[in-house]
């Protein structure tokens, strides 16, 4: 089955840099891969996604990597701000098959 | 556009009691997902549904779990005899045809004393 999972569970960046979250998957035929965020109480939301076609997608200061001959995924996000604050999971599914499975969330915390 | 509401926003109940959680998805939207998150974890998948069937209901943790959709509209996650294990977020999801964007509710916050 598929397991998707985080490097590291929190991220400290200072207002202004970029951001970093990585992410790998285990499933080598998934073949679509979501980026999302979850404030405290809040369900989560899209940010970004890429399928297995793509290596690189980018939307408004945000960019995915996707290295496929690692299973390695990653979230860029570009002048980090107070409001990018938040947990941030990936996730992935196969085919047809509609159910998402999600890492296990990593932090980012930005400091001011 | 109004988004995915689940009601309640918050429920308590007691060990051994049933309880109700329901979920509004986006209007149109064909497919609803049911997922669960406990602290400091993903969520996990339980069902989904596309219309009233339920297409995949392989993240049912065990027998206590049932889902419905009659009208293809609104959904009711259902658990029997509930445990303190039960206790989570539950998502819902809906999303415009399946395997398209799913977009997420607040979640209900279960807690089984």
């Amino acid at each position: 089955g598929e397991s998707v999972g985080l490097h590291l569970p929190t991220l400290s960046v200072q207002e202004g840099d970029n951001s970093i979250i990585n992410c790998a998957y285990s499933n080598s035929a998934s073949d679509y891969f979501i980026w999302y965020k979850q404030e405290s109480g809040k369900g989560p939301q899209f940010i970004i996604d890429i399928r297995s076609n793509m290596d690189k997608r980018q939307g408004q200061r945000v960019t995915v990597l996707l290295n496929k001959t690692v299973k390695h995924l990653s979230l860029q996000i570009a002048a980090t701000q107070p409001g990018d604050s938040a947990v941030y999971f990936c996730a992935g599914n196969t085919g047809a098959n509609s159910k998402l499975t999600f890492g296990k969330g990593i932090t980012l915390s930005v400091r001011p | 556009g109004a988004g995915v509401s689940q009601t309640p926003s918050n429920k308590v109940t007691e060990k051994g009691k049933y309880v109700e959680l329901r979920c509004d998805p986006i209007s149109g939207h064909t497919a609803l997902y049911w997922y669960r998150q406990s602290l400091g974890q993903g969520p996990e998948f339980l069902i989904y549904f596309q219309g009233t069937g339920a297409a995949d209901d392989s993240g049912l943790p065990n027998d206590r779990f049932f889902a419905v959709r009659p009208e293809g509209s609104v959904s009711t996650l259902k658990i029997q005899r509930t445990e303190r294990g039960d206790s989570a977020v539950y998502l819902c999801a809906s999303s415009l045809v399946v395997g398209n964007e799913q977009f997420f509710g607040p979640g209900t916050r279960l807690t089984v004393l």
